[in-house]
């Protein structure tokens, strides 16, 4: 069984598009995060969810909303599309929400053109 | 600028010899955690060291933390083939589960 599963794998979509990246974890953690990876794999950290409560915004462009329905669950929402949002995105979880370690999805590879 | 910057960038060594990866941070940290991403893939947790704890051993890997040089070192002994990825520290902060990635060190292992 997949713990922390994300659809879809790939994502192709023009600019100016609306999409949204969906993450679910099966480990019965309480915390779920968001990470950007760029194309030097540069990996930082976008949003934290802690039981469906927003912990952690970093400096995130407001056409990025994440939603949590439930603490399994959180879902990325991006708005208006850029060529500079191509990257992997990844969705992590963790037990606690400091200090433990973090479960990586697979990613999904947004290309905007 | 960020925190958990690596050195070396890319290392190549032979099966057998040993890998030696150092992370330097710049804040106070909850603890230090490596992590290994295979191309095309999500990363794995490798292991995690306390910020008062000096030395961790898992398996074949040895970590080092040195909080008053803000470093730590990742030791990967008898490497093989199958250790060549890209392994990323990351700075636990003292607040929430907010982890700051290094660039990674790209590690080739050649059989």
């Amino acid at each position: 069984d997949t713990a922390v599963s994300q659809t879809p794998k790939y994502l192709v979509t023009q600019m100016g598009n609306d999409k949204s990246i969906k993450c679910e974890q099966n480990l019965g953690h309480d915390t779920m995060y968001w990470y950007k990876q760029d194309s030097k794999k540069f990996l930082k950290i976008m949003f934290s969810y802690n039981n469906k409560e927003l912990i952690i915004n970093e400096t995130v462009p407001n056409r990025f909303s994440p939603k949590s329905p439930d603490k399994a669950h959180l879902n990325l929402h991006i708005n208006s599309l850029e060529l500079g949002d191509s990257a992997v995105y990844f969705c992590a979880s963790s037990q606690l929400n400091r200090g433990t370690e973090q479960y990586f999805g697979p990613g999904t590879r947004l290309t905007v053109t | 600028s960020q925190q958990g910057e690596e050195d070396p960038q890319a290392l190549s060594i032979q099966e057998g010899e040993n890998a030696t990866m150092n992370c330097s941070y710049k804040t106070s940290i909850n603890n230090l955690q490596w992590y290994r991403q295979n191309s095309g893939r999500g990363l794995v947790h490798l292991i995690l060291i306390r910020s008062n704890e000096r030395e961790k051993h898992s398996g074949r890997l040895r970590v080092t933390l040195d909080t008053s040089k803000k470093s730590s070192s990742l030791l990967i002994t008898a490497s093989r083939a199958a250790d060549t990825a890209s392994y990323f520290c990351a700075a636990g902060g003292t607040s929430y589960g907010k982890l700051t990635f290094g660039q990674g060190t790209i590690l080739t292992v050649h059989p």
